[in-house]
């Protein structure tokens, strides 16, 4: 059965480093194929893909965030990590963890809880 | 950017009715357009992979047809545990983005 679970700070202040970490259970970060993604989703909107890492460390993050994004893996701990740097309110949203598939040409068949992270001034 | 657009925005049905959602990409997505369902405090859940494959434990009640750039959704004899909102996805060029959504609501 795999879980995937976000954890970190609910709060992070204006203009600091919002961390998250999602822990998975059931599967190895480092089994092929798959690629483990972040996205988030503004309160009432729509969702956004934020990137994904894959393949041992490779990334690849959305135009719009990718000069404050980084995601990262830890395959000691079997979890993998986003940091969004010089927050501001626009990046209050709750943030997913999720592992894409290339068995099911890339589409996210599991996702964590979700996480709400609001940026408070 | 590939953008998506899905139509309508929301819509009102009554149990056991066939709705069809669209989802229309700016360009080509192939067939590598997804289909998610979401309720309320929930994470979405993947109904339909690559534009027609239902998804592992998924209703049979839900269908995806379409290549290209059109896309459907159709949901047949709508129960009452599928008023939700309806997200596509393109996963055929990053960054891989998703529709805005449909709110299928009780009439």
């Amino acid at each position: 059965q795999v879980r995937l679970q976000e954890s970190g700070p609910g709060l992070v202040e204006s203009s600091q480093t919002l961390s998250l970490t999602c822990s998975i259970s059931g599967v190895s970060i480092n089994s092929g194929g798959y690629y483990w993604n972040w996205i988030r989703q503004h309160p009432g909107k729509g969702l956004e893909w934020i990137g994904y890492t894959y393949y041992g460390g490779n990334t690849y993050y959305t135009p719009s965030l990718k000069s404050r994004v980084t995601i990262s893996e830890d395959s000691s701990k079997n979890l993998f990590s986003l940091r969004l740097t010089s927050v501001t309110a626009a990046d209050t949203a709750v943030y997913y963890c999720a592992r894409s598939a290339g068995d099911f040409g890339n589409s996210i068949d599991y996702w964590g809880q979700g996480a709400l992270v609001t940026v408070s001034s | 950017d590939v953008q998506l657009t899905q139509s309508p925005s929301s819509l009102s049905a009554s149990v056991g009715d066939r709705v069809t959602l669209t989802c229309r990409a700016s360009q080509s997505v192939s067939f590598y357009l997804n289909w998610y369902q979401q309720k309320p405090g929930r994470a979405p859940r993947l109904l339909i992979y690559s534009a027609s494959n239902l998804y592992s434990g998924v209703p049979s009640r839900f269908s995806g047809s379409g290549s290209g750039a059109d896309f459907t959704l159709t949901i047949n004899g709508l129960r009452p545990e599928d008023f939700a909102t309806y997200f596509c996805q393109q996963s055929y060029s990053g960054p891989f983005t998703f529709g805005p959504g449909t709110k299928v609501e009780i009439k």
